[in-house]
């Protein structure tokens, strides 16, 4: 059982918009804890794709953006394209002293 | 250049030794901190610590405490991973991962991946 909560599966058709929270809690992300997203698409190492809660490192496309509130985080895809099917991962810190991921969400373009 | 290169799979039987390595490249060895994340078949990510190195410093999950060392070769660039006594369920890709800050930072580059079976 992860510490942050992601749902298993998303899916969306082309050119649509697609969400994926990651819900943690007081001893991470609602500490202030910064989120991050990957992307692992199949077969490939995880990939950064949104730092620091909302950057995109250079080369992610601006159909990808991320964002925080309390104790969530939110990674948004608009404009779905076939090549965004793969696996999201959040990954934040817990005061227990330990990096934490979230369980992953596998994204289906329909 | 490739920033981050895994030695190849292992396959080991249950109670053996592992010891994976991770390659850097560039003249950042010193700058950034090292993690190792596992992935087992079909499962989501899981860390298991980080390593310093400068000076070699450790922090390691607390469910790997006891059978996992993390090590530093700097004159060879090179990052270790050992996992003892293993049983079925360390079963996975183990990756590393390059981070600027020793904790709360996002990972970057990740290696390609190193895959422990274990099995009798």
């Amino acid at each position: 059982q992860s510490v942050l909560t992601q749902p298993p599966s998303v899916s969306g058709a082309p050119g649509q918009r697609v969400t994926i929270s990651c819900t943690g809690s007081s001893t991470n992300i609602g500490t202030g804890y910064d989120v991050h997203w990957y992307q692992q698409l199949p077969g490939t190492a995880p990939k950064l794709l949104i730092y620091t809660n909302n950057n995109r490192p250079s080369g992610v496309p601006d159909r990808f953006s991320g964002s925080k509130s309390g104790t969530s985080a939110s990674l948004a895809i608009t404009g779905l394209q076939a090549e965004d099917e793969a696996d999201y991962y959040c990954q934040s810190y817990d005061s227990t002293g330990s990096e934490v991921f979230g369980g992953g969400t596998k994204l289906t373009v329909l | 250049q490739v920033p981050l290169v895994q030695s190849g799979a292992e396959v080991k039987k249950p109670g053996a030794s592992v010891k994976i390595s991770c390659k850097a490249s560039g003249n950042t060895f010193t700058t950034y901190y090292m993690h190792w994340v596992r992935q087992a078949p079909g499962q989501g990510l899981e860390w298991m610590g980080i390593i310093n190195p400068s000076g070699g410093s450790t922090s390691y999950a607390q469910r790997f405490q006891g059978r996992v060392t993390m090590t530093r070769d700097t004159p060879t660039s090179t990052f270790y991973l050992e996992l003892s006594s293993l049983r079925s369920e360390d079963t996975a890709l183990y990756y590393c991962a390059r981070s600027e800050n020793y904790f709360t930072g996002w990972f970057d580059p990740w290696g390609q991946g190193t895959l422990v079976t274990v099995s009798s």
